[in-house]
């Protein structure tokens, strides 16, 4: 069936860092993906999205490329803030059961 | 309110006992989600409600979980004669139309513990 796969954490960076972190897929046809981000205390919200192949999503500094060929959509961020200590959930659409499917979520945290 | 509301936010409740917990979707928000996020885990669909379609009960992880809805409003989630491993947060979202391209909102969530 459909799934996600995200790298363990914790993430931990110093302000400023770069940020790379993994999400592979595996899913039939070409799901639309999304990575979401909770805050401490706070739900999910929707960070970033890309519906097809090469699609680009952006947001907040935060990229993620739809990479058909590796069947990955990593999220990266030139510069980390503390801000953005949160836990990222990489996420598909997928068409055979018509739901999201999420990641088991990657918690960032960055210390300045 | 402009986001999702979710009630009660925290509930600890003794083995056996009932819950009730609410979520009052983004108005005009036809697409309605429950979902359980145990400790450490990803978020883990129970049910979806579309409209006036009979809902999606695909998730619910057994006969003590059930859901209702009224209408495009609010959405109860009753977990009869609670036991431990229904520990988590339920998370409650909702979208515009169901599309799966439609960004979900996410209320708080509930954080729910068994005694």
């Amino acid at each position: 069936g459909d799934s996600v796969t995200q790298m363990e954490g914790p993430v931990t960076l110093s302000e400023e860092a770069f940020l790379t972190i993994n999400c592979t897929y595996t899913a039939t046809g070409y799901p639309s993906l999304f990575w979401y981000v909770q805050y401490p205390g706070e739900g999910l919200q929707l960070l970033l999205k890309a519906t097809k192949a090469d699609d680009k999503g952006s947001n907040k500094g935060f990229e993620a490329t739809y990479r058909k060929e590796t069947t990955s959509f990593h999220l990266e961020k030139g510069s980390v803030q503390v801000s953005d200590s949160a836990v990222y959930f990489c996420a598909l659409a997928s068409y055979n059961t018509d739901k999201l499917i999420f990641g088991t979520g990657t918690r960032l945290q960055v210390f300045p | 309110g402009a986001g999702v509301s979710q009630s009660p936010s925290n509930k600890v409740t003794e083995k056996g006992k009932d819950v009730e917990l609410r979520c009052d979707p983004i108005s005009g928000h036809t697409a309605l989600y429950w979902y359980r996020q145990r400790l450490g885990q990803g978020l883990e669909f129970l049910i979806y409600f579309q409209g006036n379609s009979a809902p999606d009960k695909s998730g619910l992880p057994s006969d003590r979980f059930s859901a209702e809805r009224t209408g495009e409003s609010v959405s109860t989630l009753t977990i009869q004669r609670t036991q431990q491993e229904d520990s988590a947060v339920y998370l409650c979202a909702s979208s515009l139309d169901g599309g799966l391209n439609q960004p979900q909102h996410f209320g708080d969530g509930t954080r729910l513990s068994i005694l």
